[in-house]
């Protein structure tokens, strides 16, 4: 089981761009959150897909916005970046079904605006 | 509205002494809390987590952690620190309707020999 990965690891963009990140859930699951942690903070909730649909919304601007595909991974686009958009993605899935309980988290991409 | 406090953005201890990382959490309805663990440049580890089973909850890596509803505390303990220990903690509570967590700023707690 290969667990939650993300793709890229690092990744280095200017003020102004856009920038896709990208997760595949573990095996099972169907649900994806995605969480930015900025340097020395805990991690803050984005937003939560499932089926395909946004479910749950934390308190960030429209300029965040995913997508969850059929087989369930997830993408998280951001618009526009500012240099406060520097952090860590995280990514985390976990089952709907079967309780739902525990979140798996990926590695995580480090993003850095410049 | 959920939310989790952390006290002591930074404990210390000797390796063999006893780990203290408090959570204090507020809840509109009974909770579900966690522990996460997070090394040096990677993603979260869970360690346990309380679903309104059993008060006392046992973790991985000898940690547990106690669920006092009286005093809306969710608190880390270990009887032992060892030098491996030394990461980044994280208590976190779940957003209801779903599996989203409200995460607190973290503990960094360092073992020195």
């Amino acid at each position: 089981d290969a667990g939650v990965t993300q793709s890229p690891t690092h990744l280095i963009k200017t003020r102004g761009q856009q920038v896709t990140l990208r997760c595949s859930p573990k095996s099972g699951h169907d649900t994806v959150s995605w969480y930015q942690q900025a340097l020395g903070q805990g991690p803050q909730f984005i937003f939560q897909y499932y089926e395909e649909e946004e479910r749950q919304r934390g308190n960030f601007p429209d300029r965040f916005s995913g997508h969850q595909f059929p087989n369930y991974s997830s993408e998280l686009n951001v618009n526009a970046l500012l240099l406060g958009d520097s952090a860590l993605y995280l990514c985390a899935s976990s089952s709907a079904t079967g309780g739902g309980t525990e979140a798996f988290f990926g590695q995580g991409t480090r993003l850095t605006v410049v | 509205a959920q939310s989790v406090t952390q006290l002591g953005s930074h404990v210390s201890v000797s390796e063999g002494a006893l780990v203290l990382l408090r959570c204090n959490y507020s809840s509109s309805v009974p909770p579900y809390l966690f522990w996460y663990v997070q090394y040096p440049n990677q993603g979260l580890q869970l360690l346990l987590k309380y679903t309104s089973a059993a008060t006392l909850v046992k973790g991985i890596n000898g940690f547990e952690a106690e669920f006092k509803k009286s005093e809306t505390s969710f608190h880390l303990t270990k009887p032992s620190a060892h030098m491996r220990d030394a990461a980044e903690y994280f208590c976190a509570v779940r957003i209801p309707g779903g599996t989203a967590l409200i995460f607190g700023k973290g503990t960094t707690l360092s073992v020195s020999s």
